[in-house]
């Protein structure tokens, strides 16, 4: 029973380049949330889906950033025209129902690198 | 304007010891926390949580202490094993805003042999 899977691990990107960053879920579960942590930093919530549905995206900046979870497929975080301060850890987290947060399991990030 | 916070960085410990860490928060609608532990290069993952209704919970070598008047809660582990090296974040929920964990910059802890 695979956790959640996050891919690419390392994703390095030049100045106003896209960025895609890629969840699958564990199975079973519908629910997604993906956190950023910056470095020295803790994790901040930017966004959580259900499938086809955004429910929650107050934690994510108003530009160039937009998240997706389509029926089929894995949960997609975008970020256009990157710039170096997008530079960070992207976690996603999956989990069966919404909640409190102990039914969460955290994918093993996509660090991203803007040069 | 952080709402939960971890005011140590790291935290040194023998082996065999008590080690404790500390949180704080300034929203007083967070109604459930939670103790994560992350090692290098994965992700976080749980280990404790705590209802704002209680202010213990026991959970083998782990205990996490609530005290909503302070608006404080610590995680205690005892004794204290190599592998507990790790960095630790508390994280709060239920605070009236996003869905999502509103989580504190984290505290290194390292258990010294």
């Amino acid at each position: 029973n695979a956790g959640v899977m996050q891919n690419p691990r390392h994703l390095v990107r030049r100045r106003g380049q896209e960025a895609r960053l890629r969840c699958s879920p564990m199975k079973g579960h519908s629910h997604v949330y993906w956190y950023r942590q910056l470095p020295e930093e803790g994790l901040k919530f930017m966004v959580y889906l259900q499938k086809e549905n955004i429910i929650d995206e107050s934690g994510m900046p108003k530009e160039r950033f937009s998240a997706e979870f389509p029926k089929e497929g894995p949960s997609i975080l975008r970020i256009q025209q990157v710039v170096r301060g997008d530079s960070a850890a992207y976690f996603c987290a999956s989990s069966r129902r919404s909640g409190t947060g102990d039914g969460y399991t955290f994918g093993s990030g996509t660090r991203l690198t803007v040069v | 304007d952080q709402q939960v916070k971890q005011n140590s960085p790291s935290l040194s410990v023998q082996e065999g010891r008590i080690s404790i860490l500390n949180c704080d928060y300034t929203n007083s609608m967070f109604d459930y926390f939670l103790w994560y532990k992350k090692y290098p290069a994965e992700g976080p993952t749980f280990l404790i949580s705590i209802s704002s209704i209680k202010d213990k919970n026991e959970d083998g070598r782990f205990t996490v202490f609530l005290n909503k008047s302070a608006k404080h809660l610590s995680l205690h582990i005892v004794p204290s094993q190599p592998g507990d090296s790790a960095v630790y974040f508390c994280a709060a929920t239920g605070g009236g805003g996003a869905d999502g964990l509103t989580f504190g910059k984290g505290t290194h802890l390292i258990i010294q042999p």
